[in-house]
């Protein structure tokens, strides 16, 4: 195991609501990103945190947002829900100096109705 | 036109058998590169960097090519516990984007009895 965690597993809403989805980074991890996976694709980068910093941002509107704690877990908040949200959404730990070295946790799995 | 771009698959092939993966990236500027393994319904894996010199892991060759662009994963003696997705991986050069991973859409590979 990867000693990231993530929560809730799954998670259902309907369309216009707001979903905080939650990211235990693996211990001594201070740098956090955030992928959405949609179904049949590769994950795409959402945002990156380093002390508690956006530090990157792909191609994802202002509704995406994300916050970073001292304790290094993370925070995904989707506000605004449409269909196409629906996805699974990775946090990937790495210490700031080997970034070469992310590791994933098991995801949340969203489904907008 | 996708910055990393792999063969759609799916791959489906016996026991034993010798399996190539491709893929190309058009961001010259990628600084590192990976092939990543994904079982169904889980996480991303790391399975290997990939380098210039190439580089051999029991049953697994991964080679780089930057001149060309491209990289490619070969799979010896396919093994049942091999099926799964197989997502090429570049890394970012650094900036504002550093750590930040782009994923090809995935190779499904099927290995049978």
């Amino acid at each position: 195991e990867t000693g990231v965690t993530q929560s809730p597993t799954h998670l259902i809403k309907t369309r216009g609501q707001q979903v905080t989805l939650r990211c235990s980074s693996q211990s001594g991890h201070n740098t956090v990103s955030w992928y959405q996976q949609a179904l049949g694709q590769g994950p795409q980068f959402i945002f990156q945190y380093y002390r508690e910093e956006e530090n990157g941002r792909g191609n994802f509107p202002p509704r995406f947002s994300g916050l970073q704690f001292p304790n290094y877990s993370s925070e995904l908040n989707v506000n605004a829900l449409e269909l196409d949200d629906s996805a699974l959404y990775l946090c990937a730990s790495s210490l700031a100096g080997r970034p070469e070295t992310q590791y994933f946790g098991p995801g949340t799995r969203l489904l907008v109705l | 036109r996708k910055e990393v771009e792999q063969d759609p698959g799916p791959f489906n092939v016996p026991e034993g058998a010798t399996v190539a993966f491709n893929c190309t990236y058009s961001n010259s500027a990628s600084q590192s590169f990976f092939w990543y393994r994904q079982d169904c319904r889980k996480e991303p894996k790391l399975l290997m960097s990939v380098y210039s010199s190439g580089n051999e892991d029991g049953r697994f060759t991964a080679q780089l090519n930057r001149a060309s662009q491209y990289i490619s994963l070969l799979i010896r003696d396919s093994k049942l516990s091999d099926s799964a997705t197989y997502l090429c991986v570049s890394r970012d050069a650094g900036g504002t984007s550093y750590g930040k991973l782009t994923f090809g859409q995935g190779t499904i590979l099927t290995v049978h009895p």
